[in-house]
C-alpha cells in the first residue's frame, strides 16, 4: 500500500453540475476524514468516518454535499449543484485510531467555471 | 472551540539562515502535528509530539512541543531552498479527540 489516493486529481466543472471525487484511504485505517482548502488558508474540518459510520459533519457542509463510505474503504464525495464559491482544494486523509496522524492524499483540486 | 494560531503567516528569508515558527492555543492537546505542504499537493507528516516539553529533531528541524501541551514550535536550522512550504500544525484533543488545523505558515527561502 503506498498511501492515500484520490481521484481525479484535477476536476474542471460549470457552475451547476455535479462533481464526484474519490478517496482510496490506507487499507488498515479505519476512520476516513475530508477537509476543504482554499489559497492560503489551513485544511477545514467537512466530515469523518470510523469504518462506514459518518460520525461528523461540519457546519461546512452544506445540503449539496454528500459523503459516503459504503463499505468502510473508499470513500466517496458528491457535490450538487455546484457554485463558484465550490472551488477549492479537496483533500482527503485517513488514521488508524482517534485523534492519530493523519496521512493525506493528494486531493482533488475542483474548480467552477 | 480550540484553536490553534501559526505565526508568522508569512516568512521569507535567505538560504543559510535559521527560522522559528509557532503554534499557540489556550486549549491542551493530547498530541500535536507538524505538516508540510507544497503547492498543488496533500499536506505530509512530518513529526508527532505527545508529552509535553518533547523534542524532536528531523535533520535540521527541531520541534517541541510545550509544557502545558498548548503550543509548539518548529526551528530549521540552515535553511535551504527546499525547505520552502506551507508548514501545517494540527493538534488532536477535545471531545473524541478532535484534529484542528492551525492556518500555516508559508516559507519561502531565497537561493
Amino acid at each position: 500500500d503506498t498511501g492515500v489516493s484520490q481521484n481525479p486529481r484535477h476536476k474542471i466543472t460549470k457552475r451547476g453540475q455535479n462533481v464526484t471525487f474519490r478517496c482510496d484511504p490506507i487499507s488498515e485505517h479505519n476512520r476516513l476524514y475530508w477537509y476543504r482548502q482554499t489559497l492560503g488558508q489551513g485544511p477545514e474540518f467537512l466530515t469523518y468516518f470510523q469504518n462506514e459510520a459518518q460520525l461528523e459533519k461540519s457546519r461546512l457542509l452544506s445540503d449539496r454535499f454528500s459523503a459516503e463510505r459504503p463499505k468502510g474503504s473508499f470513500s466517496t464525495l458528491e457535490i450538487q449543484r455546484t457554485e463558484q464559491g465550490d472551488s477549492a482544494m479537496y483533500l482527503c486523509a485517513s488514521s488508524a485510531r482517534t485523534g492519530f496522524e493523519q496521512y493525506f492524499g493528494p486531493g482533488t483540486r475542483l474548480t467552477v467555471t | 472551540t480550540q484553536l490553534l494560531e501559526q505565526s508568522p503567516q508569512f516568512l521569507s528569508i535567505q538560504e543559510g539562515e535559521n527560522l522559528t515558527v509557532y503554534c499557540n492555543s489556550s486549549s491542551v492537546f493530547s498530541s500535536l502535528q507538524w505538516y508540510r505542504q507544497e503547492p498543488g499537493e496533500g499536506p505530509v507528516l512530518l513529526v508527532t509530539v505527545v508529552t509535553g516539553g518533547e523534542v524532536k529533531k528531523l535533520k535540521r528541524l527541531t520541534f517541541q512541543f510545550g509544557d502545558a501541551r498548548k503550543d509548539s514550535s518548529l526551528h530549521i536550522t540552515a535553511a535551504q531552498p527546499g525547505d520552502t512550504g506551507l508548514y501545517l500544525c494540527a493538534g488532536a484533543g477535545g471531545r473524541d479527540d478532535k484534529i484542528i488545523f492551525g492556518k500555516g505558515t508559508r516559507l519561502h527561502i531565497l537561493p
